[in-house]
Protein backbone atom coordinates (compact mmCIF):
# COMPACT_ATOMS: atom_id res chain seq x y z
CA UNK A 1 0.00 0.00 0.00
CA UNK A 2 1.61 3.16 -0.99
CA UNK A 3 -0.54 5.66 0.25
CA UNK A 4 0.39 9.46 -0.96
CA UNK A 5 2.84 9.49 -3.94
CA UNK A 6 4.68 12.30 -4.54
CA UNK A 7 6.61 13.10 -7.75
CA UNK A 8 9.55 14.93 -8.00
CA UNK A 9 11.18 14.42 -5.09
CA UNK A 10 13.66 17.28 -5.70
CA UNK A 11 13.76 19.96 -8.53
CA UNK A 12 16.02 22.57 -9.22
CA UNK A 13 14.38 25.36 -11.38
CA UNK A 14 15.10 28.91 -12.79
CA UNK A 15 13.24 32.13 -12.66
CA UNK A 16 10.17 31.88 -15.24
CA UNK A 17 10.37 28.44 -15.86
CA UNK A 18 7.09 26.12 -15.47
CA UNK A 19 6.34 23.10 -14.10
CA UNK A 20 4.37 19.98 -12.91
CA UNK A 21 4.13 18.17 -9.06
CA UNK A 22 2.09 14.81 -9.14
CA UNK A 23 0.21 13.32 -6.26
CA UNK A 24 -1.25 10.56 -6.22
CA UNK A 25 -3.12 8.65 -3.55
CA UNK A 26 -4.39 5.15 -3.54
CA UNK A 27 -6.70 5.50 -0.76
CA UNK A 28 -9.54 6.45 -2.09
CA UNK A 29 -9.81 9.86 -0.52
CA UNK A 30 -12.05 12.56 -1.53
CA UNK A 31 -10.02 15.42 0.22
CA UNK A 32 -6.66 16.32 -1.02
CA UNK A 33 -4.18 19.18 -0.24
CA UNK A 34 -1.38 20.71 -1.00
CA UNK A 35 1.05 22.53 1.31
CA UNK A 36 4.31 24.80 1.42
CA UNK A 37 6.32 24.45 4.62
CA UNK A 38 8.92 26.74 4.84
CA UNK A 39 11.84 26.91 7.31
CA UNK A 40 10.34 28.64 11.32
CA UNK A 41 6.45 28.75 9.71
CA UNK A 42 3.62 26.08 9.98
CA UNK A 43 2.57 24.45 7.28
CA UNK A 44 0.13 26.39 4.47
CA UNK A 45 -2.38 25.59 2.39
CA UNK A 46 -2.01 26.18 -0.89
CA UNK A 47 -5.05 24.66 -2.89
CA UNK A 48 -7.25 21.69 -2.28
CA UNK A 49 -9.95 19.34 -3.21
CA UNK A 50 -12.82 18.08 -1.45
CA UNK A 51 -13.57 15.45 -5.02
CA UNK A 52 -12.87 14.66 -8.46
CA UNK A 53 -13.15 17.69 -10.12
CA UNK A 54 -13.14 20.02 -7.84
CA UNK A 55 -10.90 22.20 -6.67
CA UNK A 56 -10.44 25.53 -4.02
CA UNK A 57 -8.11 28.03 -3.26
CA UNK A 58 -6.13 28.00 0.01
CA UNK A 59 -4.63 30.50 2.71
CA UNK A 60 -1.52 31.19 -0.06
CA UNK A 61 -2.71 30.34 -3.57
CA UNK A 62 -1.15 32.95 -5.54
CA UNK A 63 1.60 31.83 -8.56
CA UNK A 64 -0.19 28.37 -8.20
CA UNK A 65 -2.74 26.22 -10.26
CA UNK A 66 -4.06 22.81 -9.41
CA UNK A 67 -6.53 20.18 -11.22
CA UNK A 68 -8.22 17.57 -10.31
CA UNK A 69 -9.07 15.34 -12.79
CA UNK A 70 -8.94 11.89 -11.41
CA UNK A 71 -9.77 11.18 -7.55
CA UNK A 72 -6.72 9.62 -7.03
CA UNK A 73 -4.14 12.58 -8.49
CA UNK A 74 -3.54 16.36 -7.97
CA UNK A 75 -1.05 17.96 -9.66
CA UNK A 76 -0.21 21.66 -8.46
CA UNK A 77 1.30 24.15 -11.20
CA UNK A 78 3.58 26.63 -11.35
CA UNK A 79 3.60 28.49 -14.38
CA UNK A 80 6.28 31.07 -13.85
CA UNK A 81 8.50 29.83 -11.03
CA UNK A 82 9.34 32.70 -8.61
CA UNK A 83 12.37 32.32 -6.25
CA UNK A 84 9.96 32.97 -3.17
CA UNK A 85 8.51 30.30 -4.24
CA UNK A 86 11.31 28.05 -3.46
CA UNK A 87 9.72 25.47 -0.34
CA UNK A 88 9.18 21.78 0.37
CA UNK A 89 5.71 20.84 -1.21
CA UNK A 90 3.85 18.43 0.48
CA UNK A 91 0.39 17.24 -0.59
CA UNK A 92 -2.08 15.23 2.12
CA UNK A 93 -4.72 13.31 1.52
CA UNK A 94 -7.79 12.22 4.23
CA UNK A 95 -11.31 10.35 3.91
CA UNK A 96 -13.05 12.99 6.03
CA UNK A 97 -12.61 17.04 6.86
CA UNK A 98 -12.22 15.78 10.60
CA UNK A 99 -10.33 12.67 9.64
CA UNK A 100 -6.33 12.15 9.89
CA UNK A 101 -4.46 13.75 6.89
CA UNK A 102 -1.95 11.14 6.03
CA UNK A 103 1.29 12.72 3.84
CA UNK A 104 3.52 12.40 0.93
CA UNK A 105 7.10 12.71 1.61
CA UNK A 106 7.39 16.03 0.19
CA UNK A 107 8.89 17.54 -2.76
CA UNK A 108 11.95 19.92 -2.27
CA UNK A 109 11.79 22.75 -5.21
CA UNK A 110 14.68 25.46 -5.50
CA UNK A 111 14.18 28.12 -7.98
CA UNK A 112 17.41 30.54 -8.70
CA UNK B 1 -6.32 36.88 12.62
CA UNK B 2 -5.28 32.83 13.43
CA UNK B 3 -2.79 31.98 15.60
CA UNK B 4 -1.54 28.90 16.92
CA UNK B 5 1.86 28.85 19.38
CA UNK B 6 4.53 26.80 20.24
CA UNK B 7 7.46 26.80 21.66
CA UNK B 8 9.76 26.54 19.12
CA UNK B 9 12.40 23.81 20.70
CA UNK B 10 13.36 21.92 23.44
CA UNK B 11 15.41 19.59 25.61
CA UNK B 12 14.68 16.58 27.29
CA UNK B 13 16.58 13.30 28.11
CA UNK B 14 16.27 9.88 27.06
CA UNK B 15 14.23 7.90 29.49
CA UNK B 16 12.25 11.19 31.02
CA UNK B 17 8.87 12.57 30.22
CA UNK B 18 8.18 16.34 27.78
CA UNK B 19 5.49 17.86 28.09
CA UNK B 20 5.07 20.46 24.73
CA UNK B 21 2.13 23.00 24.72
CA UNK B 22 -0.22 24.39 22.00
CA UNK B 23 -2.40 27.60 22.32
CA UNK B 24 -4.66 28.67 19.82
CA UNK B 25 -6.97 31.42 18.82
CA UNK B 26 -8.83 30.21 15.65
CA UNK B 27 -11.96 31.22 13.65
CA UNK B 28 -14.32 28.07 15.02
CA UNK B 29 -13.05 25.01 16.73
CA UNK B 30 -13.67 21.33 15.25
CA UNK B 31 -10.78 19.80 16.70
CA UNK B 32 -7.06 19.50 17.54
CA UNK B 33 -4.69 17.31 15.92
CA UNK B 34 -0.57 16.64 17.13
CA UNK B 35 1.31 15.22 14.49
CA UNK B 36 5.05 14.35 14.12
CA UNK B 37 7.54 14.96 11.72
CA UNK B 38 11.16 13.92 11.55
CA UNK B 39 14.01 15.69 9.72
CA UNK B 40 13.67 15.94 6.25
CA UNK B 41 10.60 13.37 6.47
CA UNK B 42 6.85 14.30 6.18
CA UNK B 43 4.47 14.63 9.36
CA UNK B 44 2.11 11.34 10.44
CA UNK B 45 -0.40 11.60 12.58
CA UNK B 46 0.02 11.24 16.51
CA UNK B 47 -3.73 12.09 17.96
CA UNK B 48 -6.72 14.21 17.71
CA UNK B 49 -9.04 15.67 20.49
CA UNK B 50 -12.18 17.46 19.68
CA UNK B 51 -13.48 17.00 23.32
CA UNK B 52 -11.94 18.57 26.50
CA UNK B 53 -10.13 15.98 28.57
CA UNK B 54 -6.91 13.42 27.89
CA UNK B 55 -6.35 11.02 25.67
CA UNK B 56 -3.76 8.28 26.04
CA UNK B 57 -1.96 6.66 23.26
CA UNK B 58 1.25 4.65 24.73
CA UNK B 59 3.68 6.87 25.48
CA UNK B 60 1.88 9.73 23.82
CA UNK B 61 -1.05 11.83 25.91
CA UNK B 62 -2.68 14.40 24.72
CA UNK B 63 -4.92 16.71 26.84
CA UNK B 64 -7.17 19.75 25.32
CA UNK B 65 -9.11 22.46 26.89
CA UNK B 66 -11.29 24.30 24.78
CA UNK B 67 -12.22 27.05 27.03
CA UNK B 68 -8.83 28.21 27.82
CA UNK B 69 -7.88 27.33 23.42
CA UNK B 70 -4.95 25.13 24.99
CA UNK B 71 -3.73 21.60 24.31
CA UNK B 72 -0.26 19.80 25.23
CA UNK B 73 1.32 16.58 24.18
CA UNK B 74 3.11 14.48 26.66
CA UNK B 75 5.44 12.05 25.92
CA UNK B 76 6.92 9.57 28.33
CA UNK B 77 9.65 7.06 28.89
CA UNK B 78 11.36 9.20 25.89
CA UNK B 79 13.71 7.26 23.72
CA UNK B 80 15.90 8.64 21.28
CA UNK B 81 14.07 8.12 18.06
CA UNK B 82 11.58 10.79 19.82
CA UNK B 83 13.92 13.61 18.52
CA UNK B 84 11.72 15.26 15.56
CA UNK B 85 9.45 18.37 15.48
CA UNK B 86 6.02 17.69 16.99
CA UNK B 87 3.39 19.97 15.23
CA UNK B 88 0.10 21.38 16.67
CA UNK B 89 -2.85 22.19 14.16
CA UNK B 90 -6.59 23.47 14.98
CA UNK B 91 -9.20 22.44 13.09
CA UNK B 92 -11.25 25.93 12.26
CA UNK B 93 -14.95 27.01 11.30
CA UNK B 94 -14.15 26.24 7.78
CA UNK B 95 -12.52 22.86 8.66
CA UNK B 96 -9.00 23.79 7.24
CA UNK B 97 -6.33 22.91 9.67
CA UNK B 98 -4.47 25.85 11.01
CA UNK B 99 -0.78 24.73 11.61
CA UNK B 100 1.80 25.92 14.35
CA UNK B 101 5.13 25.81 13.34
CA UNK B 102 6.03 22.95 15.51
CA UNK B 103 8.36 22.67 18.30
CA UNK B 104 11.53 20.70 17.78
CA UNK B 105 12.65 17.92 20.55
CA UNK B 106 15.78 17.04 20.85
CA UNK B 107 16.72 14.31 23.28
CA UNK B 108 19.92 13.37 24.74
CA UNK B 109 21.71 10.63 26.46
Amino acid sequence: NAGVTQTPKFRVLKTGQSMTLLCAQDMNHEYMYWYRQDPGMGLRLIHYSVGEGTTAKGEVPDGYNVSRLKKQNFLLGLESAAPSQTSVYFCASTIGENQPQHFGDGTRLSIL
Amino acid sequence: GQNIDQPTEMTATEGAIVQINCTYQTSGFNGLFWYQQHAGEAPTFLSYNVLDGLEEKGRFSSFLSRSKGYSYLLLKELQMKDSASYLCAVLDSNYQLIWGAGTKLIIKP
